[in-house]
């Protein structure tokens, strides 16, 4: 356990579906990150947040959607997905401007786009 | 952000050191070294960090020579547990965080 939760933990759906992922942590971090990890492949930095400011959005399609509304939430809404977005998607969070570089990861959301 | 170069892929028994050296040629004078693992379908997990000669904590140690182009990371005694991806990381801690995953060394721990 670190301290990050994603739900839900694994999420089916259809191309002209609309749903949405989130991620909670109650550490006091205040930057947040999605990531997506595709089978075999490593991360890919998809958005951060530093205090509820998007600063980072690494050439994402706008079929994905993040939401930040508060330090501790993180929302990442999905709308007309393809086949090749399915993938684990993974939040992280850690304090930013902290002495260290250690971003906690939560168990990550299994999405598959059909 | 400096760029990394590890094993793609390490073999050891139950009981060895392991230990998984990275390259970083070009790392900068502000940037951090952190380890990450990262088992199946989970996130990765923070290992262990060092900026320069050697650093330990209960889990791994850290080496890194005086020009910095390079880390060693040191699993003390495995176990199968210990099958896992490990990522070696490059950056300026304080530049918002940002990390970039490289494709990461995949230990395999055989009985």
């Amino acid at each position: 356990e670190t301290g990050v939760t994603q739900t839900p933990r694994h999420l089916v759906m259809g191309m002209t579906n609309k749903k949405s992922l989130k991620c909670e942590q109650h550490l006091g971090h205040n930057a947040m990150y999605w990531y997506k990890q595709s089978a075999k492949k490593p991360l890919e930095l998809m958005f951060v947040y530093n205090f509820k400011e998007q600063t980072e959005n690494n050439s994402v399609p706008s079929r994905f959607s993040p939401e930040c509304p508060n330090s501790s939430h993180l929302f990442l809404h999905l709308h007309t997905l393809q086949p090749e977005d399915s993938a684990l998607y993974l939040c992280a969070s850690r304090i930013s401007g902290g002495a260290t570089d250690t971003q906690y990861f939560g168990p990550g959301t299994r999405l598959t786009v059909l | 952000l400096a760029k990394t170069t590890q094993p793609i892929s390490m073999d050891s028994y139950e009981g060895q050191e392991v230990n998984i050296t990275c390259s970083h040629n070009n790392i900068a004078t502000n940037d951090y070294i952190t380890w990450y693992q990262q088992f199946p379908s989970q996130g990765p997990r923070f290992i262990i960090q060092g900026y320069k000669t050697k650093v330990t904590n209960e889990v791994a140690s850290l080496f890194i020579p005086a020009d910095r182009k390079s880390s060693t990371l040191s699993l003390p005694r495995v176990s199968l547990s210990d099958t896992a991806v490990y990522y070696c990381l490059v950056g300026d801690i304080g530049q918002g965080g940002k990390l970039i995953f490289g494709q990461g060394t995949e230990l395999s721990v055989k009985p």
